[in-house]
């Protein structure tokens, strides 16, 4: 009954190739976000989604581009991965912001640590 | 640019001894400060702040903030080993984004 859950929770991957992280939530949130949290365990903003439509664009290259079927799933696919992109990438979610502020905090997921060899 | 800064960067105690987190921040339109406490998974939500001067507490944990000097204090009282955690510090500003600071490690010692 995980509230959000991302699949893998373990990627070692060599540079140069493509891959994908998904994400879901049985929260019956709106809103939903990815995160990059790197090894000084800054965790920084990439995407989020609201109701399926990109609000949040943060400067992330090209090369990441999330994609969201439905309100409950967003998934990140990755072309040309880099060194630098070994991280750990978290899911979370939340309600709509547009209810207020204050009211939603964000629910996260276990994280997705990606290794670039 | 939204800015957090959490201080101290870690700090060790023993069981029984209170801690207090120190988080300031720069953030326009701002709605809310978070704080979590994050082991070796997910950041897991402990408190949201939106009004100053009001302390919300949860067990041995409280939270307070200030919004006309920009800060927010995280206590914990009667520390435990299972508080031992990166405490992290984020702000709300608009469209719900989440700028995050980068964290306090507590360790609690037996």
């Amino acid at each position: 009954d995980t509230a959000v859950s991302q699949t893998p929770k373990y990627l070692v991957t060599q540079m140069g190739n493509d891959k994908s992280i998904k994400c879901e939530q049985n929260l019956g949130h709106d809103t939903m976000y990815w995160y990059k949290q790197d090894s000084k365990k800054f965790l920084k903003i990439m995407f989020s989604y609201n109701n399926k439509e990109l609000i949040i664009n943060e400067t992330v290259p090209n090369r990441f581009s999330p994609k969201s079927p439905d309100k409950a799933h967003l998934n990140l696919h990755i072309n040309s991965l880099e060194l630098g992109d070994s991280a750990v990438y978290f899911c979370a979610s939340s309600q709509d912001p547009l209810l207020g502020p204050g009211n939603q905090p964000q629910h996260f997921g276990d994280g997705t640590r990606l290794s670039i060899l | 640019e939204d800015k957090v800064v959490q201080s101290p960067l870690s700090l060790v105690v023993h069981e029984g001894d209170t801690v207090t987190l120190n988080c300031s921040y720069e953030v326009t339109n701002f709605r809310s400060l978070l704080w979590y406490k994050q082991e070796k998974k997910a950041p897991t939500f402990l408190f949201m702040l939106t009004s100053s001067g009001i302390e919300k507490k949860s067990g041995r944990l409280s939270s307070i903030l200030d919004k006309k000097e920009l800060f927010s204090i995280l206590n914990i009282t009667a520390t435990q080993t299972g508080d031992s955690a990166v405490y992290l510090c984020a702000v709300e500003g608009a469209g719900n984004k989440l700028t995050f600071g980068g964290g306090t490690r507590v360790l609690v010692k037996p």
